[in-house]
């Protein structure tokens, strides 16, 4: 079956990069997503990418996307204490009926 | 901007109650989802919703139900709630294409 994996962890410094990655399955996904939570909140869209690209930015976010290896990353440059949250990669199942997310990753910035 | 509400932020409910979930979408979104969020297994999708009136279950509708009256509210229903269905519940709209879908604020649920 399909599946979207992330690693659970990251911490880093404030002002610097951040480098979240994850793999997918089989997916039907005309668009790959990153959607943030903040805590106690519901997700919020991040950010896409069109599944023919293999890159996009959007100020500080940058979306790498190579589809022969089913690897997306999301990349937050200058990374600040308002960026931690858990960060969830999503695509849609083969049958394109459902979004499947991954566990989600904590990102944790210290200053 | 798309908004969905959810009726509660926080709900706490006694094991063999029957607990309904209210979800809202004002932007016209022929689809609705409900998914529960637990610690170390993500989102996971419970119901989902194509039209007024129809639905389709997800990875894991036992112990739950959903209603679907009219096309901007979803409900989700626990029958007879359990200790096990302690979670946090979020709902979500997308358009007919499906691209996108817009999360509500999430309902923490605490069934005693």
């Amino acid at each position: 079956g399909e599946d979207v994996e992330q690693s659970l962890f990251l911490s880093v410094r404030e002002g610097d990069s951040s480098v979240i990655n994850c793999t997918y399955t089989d997916s039907s996904s005309t668009y790959l997503y990153w959607y943030k939570q903040e805590p106690g909140a519901g997700l919020q869209l991040l950010t896409y990418i069109f599944s023919n690209m293999d890159m996009k930015q959007d100020q500080r976010l940058t979306v790498l996307l190579n589809k022969k290896d089913k690897h997306l990353s999301l990349r937050i440059a200058d990374t600040q204490t308002g960026d931690s949250a858990i960060y969830f990669c999503a695509v849609f199942n083969q049958a394109g009926t459902a979004l499947i997310f991954g566990k989600g990753t904590t990102l944790s910035v210290s200053s | 901007d798309v908004k969905v509400t959810q009726s509660s932020r926080y709900l706490v409910k006694r094991t063999g109650e029957k607990v309904f979930l209210e979800c809202v979408q004002d932007m016209d979104h022929e689809n609705m989802f409900w998914y529960r969020q637990d610690p170390g297994l993500g989102l996971r999708l419970i119901y989902f919703s194509y039209d007024v009136k129809m639905k389709e279950k997800g990875d894991i509708p036992e112990g739950y139900s959903v209603s679907r009256e009219k096309k901007e509210r979803f409900s989700l229903i626990l029958e007879s709630a359990s200790t096990n269905q302690t979670s946090m519940y979020l709902c979500a709209s997308s358009p007919l294409d499906g691209e996108t879908q817009y999360f509500g604020p999430g309902t923490r649920l605490l069934v005693l």
